[in-house]
């Protein structure tokens, strides 16, 4: 399974929009990025996922480089409630685990 | 939907003592679940992969004994630790995948539940 890398910490305003960069430079091409994240004590939650297209759900948007070594999370207007933990996951097609990193504590402030 | 629900959410139990978590699926089928464990300001990691009606696969390290993993239907997961110790006192969580495509581009994604909080004294 590939390795990512992510700044361990990000603040971002409340109303303005959450980048979230991952490296993720030795993926291979059958496996698809993942995009968790967890609020203090609970369970992770699903947020969105792709393969090598930008993709857009109710959430955020995932947008995956060309050569699909990196990619970012986008939450255009962050809440206060969307301070958590955030793993990028490169899932193994194979396996199908989802092994996580140590994520971006994301801190929405006021 | 895609609901997974965990049982109990906290248990404090005494040193060598058994304790058993439940991990249930509860608006789908899930031939494969898995067991996370997260101690605090750690992330999950994942201790064993179970499938229904077979033996579970533990991750290195994972010590298969003494986490003892039950898949005996398409709906439910038990985990039992045995004869607990103050070490093993960590956030528990599961999580299912759907036998069948929830229509995510043939994806069988994962769920999962709310986490078991367990304190060994």
């Amino acid at each position: 399974d590939a390795k990512t890398t992510q700044p361990p910490s990000m603040d971002c305003a409340e109303g303005r929009a959450a980048n979230l960069p991952c490296n993720h430079s030795t993926i291979s091409g059958n496996e698809y990025v993942y995009w968790y994240r967890q609020i203090h004590s609970q369970g992770p939650q699903y947020i969105i996922h792709g393969l090598k297209n930008n993709e857009t759900n109710e959430m955020a948007s995932l947008i995956i480089t060309e050569d699909r070594k990196s990619s970012t999370l986008i939450l255009p207007h962050a809440t206060l409630r969307d301070t958590a933990v955030y793993y990028c996951i490169p899932r193994g097609a194979r396996t199908g685990k989802l092994i996580f990193g140590q994520g971006t504590t994301l801190q929405v402030k006021p | 939907g895609a609901v997974v629900s965990q049982h109990p959410s906290r248990v404090i139990c005494k040193s060598g003592t058994s304790v058993k978590i439940e991990c249930r699926s509860l608006d789908f089928q899930a031939t494969t679940m898995f067991w996370y464990r997260q101690f605090p300001k750690q992330s999950l990691m994942l201790m064993a992969t179970s499938n229904e009606g077979s033996k579970a696969t533990y991750e290195q390290g994972v010590e298969k004994d003494k986490f003892l993993i039950n898949h005996a239907s398409l709906t439910l997961s038990t985990l039992t630790v045995t004869s607990a110790h103050p070490e093993d006192s960590s956030f528990y969580i599961c999580s299912a995948r759907a036998t069948r495509d929830r229509g995510l581009r043939g994806r069988y994604e994962q769920y999962f539940g709310p986490g078991t909080r367990l304190t060994v004294t």
